[in-house]
């Protein structure tokens, strides 16, 4: 069964230091993979997503995620925090048995000043 | 363009109260869904449509129900509310159900039950 791992509940980075999420998947065929981000109060905006093709994708506000089929990996990325990057971040896998995504449990993230 | 819109969004019910929550969107989509976060848990799917006149369920069924009105609308029925169901719920569409098509959520109706 298609399962998503986000294995950092929370982390705290400082403004202008750089910010990798962790996300590991397990998926039997090629992976459909996606970053959304809830900011608080707020619904789920997505943020990138891999189908196939260039394994580093550039999403919206400054992200970029790498797929790496030998890790089971799509690691979410951004070089520079911004406070307004405070919020939780959800790895998701397509292709679930009744069409849905396969969403991991998120991670928060808080930025210090 | 609203994209996804959903209602009310926040309420509070007491236990073994009745509610409906409304879903619609605009963008054509073939398919919606239903999903609950919880804590700790991320979402998981209650109900979907593939397509209009379909429904199905999903992981998260028990106590609701669902109706895909139209092409536009999708409702969340909670027919005995139970402190269980206190939780955020989202409706979410997609141009059709497959695995590569992007879901776009709506905002999300905050649900408490006492």
């Amino acid at each position: 069964a298609q399962s998503v791992t986000q294995p950092d509940i929370h982390i705290t980075v400082s403004e202008g230091a750089s910010l990798e999420l962790r996300c590991n998947y397990s998926y039997g065929a090629t992976p459909y993979l996606f970053w959304y981000v809830q900011s608080p109060g707020q619904g789920l905006q997505l943020l990138l997503k891999y189908f196939s093709g260039d394994t580093l994708v550039q999403g919206i506000k400054g992200f970029e995620a790498e797929f790496k089929r030998s890790q089971s990996s799509f690691n979410l990325r951004k070089p520079s925090v911004h406070w307004s990057d405070a919020a939780e971040y959800f790895c998701a896998v397509g292709g679930g048995s009744q069409g849905n995504l396969i969403f991991g449990k998120g991670t928060k993230l808080s930025v210090k000043p | 363009n609203a994209g996804v819109t959903q209602t009310p969004k926040f309420q509070v019910l007491k236990t073994g109260q009745s509610m409906t929550l409304q879903c619609a969107q605009d963008m054509n989509h073939n398919s919606m869904y239903w999903y609950r976060q919880d804590p700790g848990m991320g979402l998981r799917l209650i109900y979907y449509s593939a397509s209009e006149g379909t429904t199905d369920k999903g992981e998260v069924p028990n106590g609701y129900n669902v109706s895909r009105l139209n092409k536009r609308e999708f409702s969340l029925r909670l027919e005995s509310a139970a402190p269980s169901q206190t939780s955020v719920y989202f409706c979410a569409s997609s141009w059709d159900w497959t695995e590569t098509d992007t879901q776009y959520f709506g905002p999300g109706t905050r649900l408490t039950v006492l």
